[in-house]
């Protein structure tokens, strides 16, 4: 059980483009959903908490009108990466709470931005 | 917000030795503790957590002890294997976020 998954695990786009990125929890219901992203050999940067229902709380930094999630039901979360830049190449996790403070991750996407 | 430090890796062990990942965090009150591993290619997953002072989380053979006077939780296993080779990552559930907060993730390889 709890498992989360992410459309597409990789994606390659030219630079002005935008990418949705899909994460969706299969056997859960999930109110809040979280996106982060990871640089290679670097931990996770939490980059917004995604709340059903609600507007996203973004991290300070994080560019709101640049990554726009949207949490239309209990069971999908989506981040589009608004017209990609080869800066915006990276690694895209996202996680689902089940319960308290327990949070179960997708795969992850690869997003490389040419 | 809450920080993590763990050891910097990679660490580099044969088969049957024994493993310890420090991790130390900084935080207000005191936090649930997570511990959880990213194996080559795939997403991370929960390895083991605890949610209070002197509690002991452990799975597979992996150990690690919320210690409330040395804000650390230390990862320990007797006897690792090959197949542990991973990234783990210490994560204290920011209360103020209401997130995890990851450290950097140590690289664990063992050799045959």
């Amino acid at each position: 059980g709890a498992v989360v998954s992410q459309h597409p695990s990789r994606v390659i786009c030219k630079s002005g483009t935008s990418v949705k990125i899909e994460c969706r929890s299969l056997d859960f219901q999930a109110t809040t959903m979280f996106w982060y992203r990871q640089f290679p050999k670097q931990s996770l940067m939490l980059m917004a908490t995604s709340n059903e229902g609600s507007k996203a709380t973004y991290e300070q930094g994080v560019e709101k009108d640049k990554f726009l999630i949207n949490h239309a039901s209990l069971t999908l979360s989506t981040l589009t990466v608004t017209s990609a830049h080869p800066e915006d190449s990276s690694f895209y996790i996202c996680s689902a709470r089940l319960r308290k403070e327990t949070q179960y991750f997708g795969p992850g996407t690869r997003l490389l931005v040419l | 917000g809450d920080s993590v430090t763990q050891m910097e890796g990679p660490v580099t062990l044969s088969e049957e030795a024994f493993l310890t990942i420090n991790c130390t965090y900084t935080a207000t009150g005191y936090p649930s503790l997570f511990w959880y591993v990213q194996y080559p290619g795939e997403g991370l997953q929960l390895l083991l957590k605890a949610t209070k002072a002197d509690d002991k989380g452990s799975n597979k053979g992996f150990e690690a002890t919320y210690r409330k006077e040395t804000t650390s939780f230390h990862l320990e296993k007797g006897s690792v294997q090959v197949s542990d080779s991973a990234v783990y990552f210490c994560a204290p559930f920011d209360t103020g976020r209401r997130a995890l907060t990851f450290g950097s993730g140590t690289r664990l390889q063992v050799q045959p």
